[in-house]
């Protein structure tokens, strides 16, 4: 596709339910990241894989929140048992190669909002 | 541990008027350092990206400096339009972070008055 693709847009959920988040990155980018943006805030980095290995994932607040890559190319970011706090956006965002060089390519987000 | 901040949270000002949006960072040990539009509801459009060994890069009406000893970057955004209203966010790859995770400031929201 064009961009990074993430779905759903908006996801509503009660605490103590389990969601799940895709990212769909650009074809072909090595490099894709997850980062969790609270209201009013900039984004928090959460997670980094370049193709199927989760290099970095010193970001995740706590055990209840896992991502994979399994293929290298689609991930899905997963939350166990949301609390309130959870409520943020969650962006993820794919770059060509693991270089420094090349600049990170957004999507549009996905808005959770636990009640 | 790296801190980016950006001041002010807010900023106003009337259509025409030059824009000047700060960026301040306490680790000056970064491969590069990307400005971000956002609009309401939107993910990130990256602007400019300048990297450590550079002093500024341009596009268009859209200017940023680098100043790594004093941990400073600026965003200049000439002769403002209504349609430049959005939140603007500045973000660093730092030397210390395995991988190239971006570290963000809290941003500055514009309003351009017609």
């Amino acid at each position: 596709g064009a961009g990074v693709s993430q779905s759903p847009r908006y996801k509503v959920a009660k605490r103590g339910q389990d969601v799940a988040l895709r990212c769909d990155p650009i074809s072909g980018h090595v490099s894709l990241f997850w980062y969790q943006q609270a209201l009013g805030q900039g984004p928090e980095f959460l997670t980094y894989f370049q193709n199927e290995a989760q290099l970095d994932k010193s970001g995740l607040p706590s055990d209840r929140f896992f991502a994979e890559r399994p293929e290298g190319s689609v991930s899905t970011l997963k939350i166990q048992r949301t609390q309130q706090e959870d409520s943020a956006v969650y962006l993820c965002a794919s770059s060509s190669t693991e270089s420094s060089n090349q600049p990170q390519h957004f999507g549009d987000g996905t808005r959770l909002s636990i009640l | 541990k790296q801190e980016v901040t950006q001041i002010p949270a807010a900023l106003s000002v009337p259509e025409g008027e030059n824009l000047v949006l700060n960026c301040s960072f306490t680790d000056s040990a970064i491969y590069n350092l990307q400005w971000f539009r956002q609009d309401p509801g939107k993910g990130l459009t990256s602007l400019l990206l300048i990297q450590s060994s550079q002093r500024e890069q341009t596009s268009g009406r859209l200017n940023a400096s680098l100043d790594k000893s004093s941990g400073r970057s600026t965003l200049y955004i000439a002769a403002s339009q209504p349609g430049d209203s959005a939140t603007y966010l500045c973000a660093l790859t730092s030397r210390e972070a395995a991988g190239n995770k971006l570290t963000f400031g809290g941003g500055t929201r514009v309003l351009v008055k017609p």
